[in-house]
């Protein structure tokens, strides 16, 4: 079946690093790669998304590219800050299957560090 | 547009009872689907459903049971409740129009149970 794997965490960052957030998935079809982003005491939010390889996704200085020939969705961003301190999911669905399940990796705690 | 809402945000319950979680998608949305969130599991797909139909489901136990109305609201309810049922209870929605949609997801359910 579908799976994602995630780099393991925790990751701490002083403020302005470049971070980088490894996402390596397993699926039959082209899936949909999404990052999902999960603040204390919230829900996920969509942070961004990307729907066929080489697209690139985008959004509060944070990017990722589907990558099919590696099968990776890595997440990066060039100066991090204090507020970007949660944990970080990689996900993916399958637009085929006929459903929205989302199978998700097993989540980045990042601390960023003033 | 009001974003998903979920009832109740805590709940406290013991062993062998059942319970109800209720959630209120956004307006127009009529794909809900339920993740269990644990720190042990991670995030796990339990069901979605459409149209007042279940389109999909998780590798949960019949104990795990849900539906939605015509307004689109979702229910899930959890019987003979045990230790592991414990978790942040996610509920998300998406409009569902082409596939690869992107689900917004509730602030969550936490139970505990004792």
């Amino acid at each position: 079946g579908d799976s994602v794997t995630q780099m393991e965490g925790p990751v701490t960052l002083s403020e302005e690093a470049f971070l980088t957030i490894n996402c390596t998935y397993t699926a039959t079809g082209y899936p949909s790669l999404f990052w999902y982003v999960q603040y204390p005491g919230e829900g996920l939010q969509l942070l961004l998304k990307a729907t066929k390889a080489d697209d690139k996704g985008s959004n509060k200085g944070f990017e990722a590219t589907y990558r099919k020939e590696t099968t990776s969705f890595h997440l990066e961003k060039g100066s991090v800050q204090v507020s970007d301190s949660a944990v970080y999911f990689c996900a993916l669905s399958d637009p085929r299957s006929g459903n929205e399940k989302l199978t998700f990796g097993t989540g980045t705690r990042l601390t960023i560090i003033p | 547009k009001a974003g998903v809402t979920q009832t109740p945000r805590y709940l406290i319950k013991t062993r062998g009872q059942q319970v109800t979680l209720s959630c209120s998608p956004i307006s127009g949305h009529r794909s809900v689907s339920w993740y269990q969130q644990t720190p042990g599991q991670g995030l796990q797909f339990l069901f979605e459903y459409f149209s007042e139909t279940q389109r999909n489901k998780g590798n949960f136990p019949g104990r795990f049971s849900g539906r939605q109305f015509s307004n689109s609201r979702s229910e899930m309810n959890v019987s003979t409740l045990e230790l592991g049922d414990s978790a942040l209870y996610l509920c998300a929605s998406s409009p569902w129009t082409s596939g690869s949609e992107t689900q917004y997801f509730g602030p969550g359910t936490r139970l505990l149970v004792l």
